[in-house]
């Protein structure tokens, strides 16, 4: 069944700890993308990606880095996580051809850092 | 910067009333999207409208896009809790790269 996956769901760590949220999809998308959420509100855009070895920032300004060595799969890592990391990160995909970039979404990763 | 602003922000309803939320913008989108979000969730697509005035159904959902694809708006007809959720609007702003703004999202509870 095609899906986007996220591990892990719920992760809780210390200041200074390196950390990487894994997104994978198994849609046959091109295009993925990560946005960060803070509870109830709207999502911002943080990275996304058109293709493989394609990475550009979004409109939020973030510390953390993303890659994508393959099309299913778009990693996102932080170095040194601080506290103001704390949010939920969600991944979504969209195909290429697609006209009105209808996307489709993860279940997050809810990051608490301590 | 663009900005999609959505009202009411928060909206608590007994079941059975009708609400409509609504989504407004200065910018003209190629289309726009409307996504529910559970709680521990990712968004999930509802609907997308495409041409200005069109008006969309989906079971109790009425979607609707201005007719200068700068607004929209969602009327839910005799909710029940299962609509219980974070209804986010998201327009396309078409061109090569298409990105999609979010709204700032409608949170709604629909009391049994």
């Amino acid at each position: 069944e095609a899906d986007i996956y996220q591990t892990p769901r719920y992760l809780v760590i210390g200041t200074g700890k390196k950390i990487t949220l894994e997104c994978s999809q198994t849609m046959g998308h091109d295009k993925m993308y990560w946005y960060q959420q803070d509870p109830g509100m709207e999502l911002h855009l943080i990275h996304y990606s058109y293709g493989v070895n394609s990475t550009e920032k979004g409109d939020l300004s973030s510390e953390s880095t993303v890659s994508r060595i393959r099309t299913e799969h778009f990693p996102l890592t932080l170095e040194s996580a601080r506290p103001s990391h704390t949010s939920q990160y969600l991944c979504a995909s969209s195909a290429l051809a697609g006209v009105y970039n209808e996307q489709f979404f993860g279940p997050g990763t809810r990051l608490t850092v301590l | 910067t663009q900005l999609l602003e959505q009202s009411p922000q928060f909206l608590s309803i007994q079941e059975g009333e009708n609400l409509t939320v609504y989504c407004n913008s200065s910018s003209v989108f190629s289309s726009l999207q409307w996504y529910r979000q559970e709680p521990g969730e990712g968004p999930v697509l509802l609907v997308t409208v495409v041409t200005g005035g069109e008006v969309k159904k989906l079971k109790r959902l009425t979607f609707q896009f201005g007719d200068a694809r700068k607004d929209s708006s969602l009327h839910i007809t005799a909710a029940q809790p299962g609509d219980t959720g974070l209804y986010l609007c998201a327009g396309a702003l078409g061109g090569a790269t298409n990105k999609l703004i979010f709204g700032t999202g409608t949170l709604l509870a629909v009391q049994p």
